[in-house]
């Protein structure tokens, strides 16, 4: 069954220190992997997705994420953090069945320092 | 959050009563997407639709409804059936390329 995993529930860090943000994926096929950022009482936005080519995707604002087939890993990361990253951050996975359906983690929220 | 508004922002409904939640987008998506979030728990498909006129359930689909009789909407109904309904309720539609792009959410809370 495909599924996603986040392992933590929280990450600090401080501002302008480099963040990354775990997510571990299960899925049969190829995967395709995609990052949102949620902030409080708001829709999902999206930050950048994976689905063929590089294994470094850049996205919007600054983050990028690294695709890692062996250790089925879709970590996302930026070089310096703002306060204004401090939001929920979820990965999430489309089933591989050809169904179109995500599947999602359970969320990471970030919070950075000043 | 652009070229998909979901309304109300926040639903109040009583005990035994169905309500409706309305998802409309611009964005000339094929499909569209209904989600569950509860803290700690992520997101939850609870409908989705490929295409107008055709649906299929999602993982949570109990006591909830839906219809696609128009391109552009895609209305969710929470049944009287659904005994814990109090949630974040996030509807999304996708493109041919793969990404869903989210509406702003409508709360729902039982009174």
């Amino acid at each position: 069954a495909q599924s996603v995993a986040q392992p933590e529930d929280q990450v600090n860090v401080a501002e302008g220190n480099p963040l990354t943000v775990k997510c571990t994926y299960s899925v049969s096929g190829n995967p395709y992997l995609f990052w949102y950022v949620q902030y409080p009482n708001r829709g999902l936005q999206f930050l950048l997705k994976y689905i063929t080519g590089d294994n470094l995707v850049k996205g919007s604002y600054g983050f990028e994420a690294e695709f890692n087939k062996s250790q089925t890993s879709f970590h996302l990361k930026k070089p310096s953090a703002l306060v204004s990253d401090s939001a929920l951050y979820f990965c999430a996975v489309r089933d591989g069945a050809g169904t179109y359906k995500y599947i999602f983690g359970t969320g990471t929220r970030l919070k950075v320092l000043a | 959050d652009g070229g998909i508004t979901q309304s109300p922002k926040y639903l109040f409904r009583k005990e035994g009563q169905n309500v409706t939640l309305s998802c409309e987008q611009n964005l000339n998506h094929d499909a569209m997407y209904w989600y569950r979030q509860d803290p700690g728990q992520g997101l939850r498909l609870i409908y989705y639709s490929q295409i107008v006129n055709d649906f299929q359930k999602g993982d949570i689909a109990e006591g909830y409804s839906v219809s696609r009789e128009k391109k552009e909407s895609f209305p969710l109904t929470v049944t009287s059936a659904q005994k814990n309904p109090t949630a974040f309720y996030l509807c999304a539609s996708r493109q041919a390329g793969e990404t869903q792009y989210f509406g702003p959410g409508t709360r729902l809370l039982v009174l």
